[in-house]
């Protein structure tokens, strides 16, 4: 399969604390996608971080990819109830195909 | 904008029926896309069209066939209905060639087959 894979599967944690999410991918990449995706809706952007990037921020919303260990980290701090969602990692591969893959999620709970 | 729509929300078909899931965008993006979410997983592709006249099967082709004969325009049709086609079905849309190649989504169909 060409998914990624994201770890942990599930994570719950208390409002206020940071939320850490990994995914790793097997491909060479144009760029790394983040979305959010609320129960039962479609799924939402969140930030882009391009092959030439390490690092990026949005917000409470830090996202930092190693191209050499084929992973990204998305970090959500200081959390809040209303971040509660399945969160997944996507990325667009070097080809010229424009496929958009996903990874597995993420679903965090935020307990307030 | 309206952004994505898919049409139905909500779908029950019998095995062995066909049917077409709309999808239409109105941002004059490039690319769309069909994938389906089964439950605890993430979204499996199952085609793309990389503009007008041009389509290509993604990770699970099998059982759905497309057609894009318009920009606005990615209908997902599924020619003999099967259990296991019971997913949530999402289109997407984005501007590939560019800076920013977010894309975006659908509310989604819910199909069941029975």
């Amino acid at each position: 399969s060409q998914q990624g894979e994201e770890d942990p599967q599930a994570l719950s944690i208390q409002e206020g604390e940071n939320a850490t999410m990994n995914c790793s991918y097997k491909t060479s990449i144009n760029n790394l996608q983040w979305y959010r995706q609320n129960s039962g809706r479609g799924l939402v952007h969140l930030i882009l971080i391009r092959s030439n990037e390490r690092e990026k921020h949005s917000g409470r919303l830090r996202v930092t990819l190693d191209t050499s260990k084929k992973s990204s980290s998305l970090l959500i701090t200081a959390s809040r109830a209303a971040d509660t969602a399945s969160y997944f990692c996507a990325f667009l591969g070097l080809d010229s195909s424009y496929k958009l893959i996903f990874g597995s999620g993420t679903r965090l709970l935020v307990r307030p | 904008n309206a952004g994505v729509t898919q049409t139905p929300k909500f779908q029950v078909l019998k095995t062995g029926q066909s049917m077409t899931l709309q999808c239409a965008q109105d941002m004059n993006h490039e690319y769309m896309s069909w994938y389906r979410q089964d439950p605890g997983m993430g979204l499996r592709l199952i085609h793309y069209s990389v503009g007008a006249g041009i389509t290509d099967q993604g990770e699970v082709p099998n059982g759905y066939n497309v057609s894009r004969s318009t920009t606005e325009d990615f209908p997902l049709r599924l020619l003999s209905a099967a259990p296991s086609q019971t997913s949530v079905y999402f289109c997407a849309s984005s501007q590939p060639k560019g800076i920013n190649t977010e894309a975006f989504f659908g509310q989604g169909t819910r199909l069941t087959v029975v």
